[in-house]
């Protein structure tokens, strides 16, 4: 398996609701990530977790509480978005974790297909 | 922190060949990756470089040069489906992350 796999593909929402975000990969990856990215935009790293503790959060609004319940499995919790969240959000594994050494391949981030969220 | 810079668009016919350049600063250099992304796909890994030099990936290969700051994709024999976003992206020393730039979106037309 080769995948990051996240679910729902798309979410739409309103503002006082409460959802979330699932992302899975069984790679063995020891490091993984939470994108936003915005139309017509780059990828902007959110949060990172590596070995399943979280490791960088880049001023993310509390809004957005990510989790780690394991090794495989990343979540974003979504509560009181706004509409300017609206993005898709792309998760991302990799096989080294922050401050591992770095060689050719130790950091090629392997992304998922994203979820495509809108916040009315 | 670090600025990176790409051209916004570019064209190119099928079967021509096309540079993508990208240059960047940052206070700890530690790797540069290119990636491809197609409309509402995920990004995906095209190449890396950490050294000086060429690297070469059957129709794609990427530059590198440190001391300037600089680096390219070089994409051969355009086909139709290389009409995409092409993002250069740089890896922080400190915290192995990536950053990425703007991206260049490539439409090769027939």
């Amino acid at each position: 398996d080769t995948e990051v796999t996240q679910t729902p593909k798309h979410l739409v929402m309103g503002m006082t609701n409460k959802k979330s975000l699932k992302c899975e990969q069984h790679m063995g990856h020891r490091a993984m990530y939470w994108y936003k990215q915005k139309a017509k935009k780059p990828p902007e790293l959110m949060f990172v977790y590596s070995y399943e503790k979280l490791s960088i959060n880049e001023s993310v609004p509390s809004r957005f509480s990510p989790e780690c319940p394991n090794s495989s499995l990343l979540n974003l919790h979504l509560h009181a978005l706004q509409p300017e969240d609206s993005a898709l959000y792309l998760c991302a594994s990799s096989k080294a974790p922050q401050g591992a050494p770095s060689s050719s391949g130790a950091n090629v981030l392997t992304f998922g297909a994203g979820s495509r969220l809108t916040v009315l | 922190g670090q600025n990176i810079d790409q051209p916004t668009e570019m064209t190119a016919t099928e079967g021509a060949i096309v540079q993508i350049n990208c240059t960047y600063q940052t206070s700890g250099f530690n790797g540069l990756f290119w990636y491809q992304q197609h409309a509402g796909e995920a990004p995906t890994f095209l190449s890396y470089n950490v050294l000086d030099g060429l690297e070469e990936k059957g129709r794609f290969s990427s530059f590198l040069s440190r001391s300037k700051g600089y680096s390219y994709l070089l994409l051969k024999e355009l086909q139709m489906k290389d009409s995409a976003s092409y993002l250069c992206a740089v890896r922080d020393r400190r915290y192995s992350t990536l950053t990425f730039g703007k991206g260049t979106m490539l439409l090769v037309s027939p």
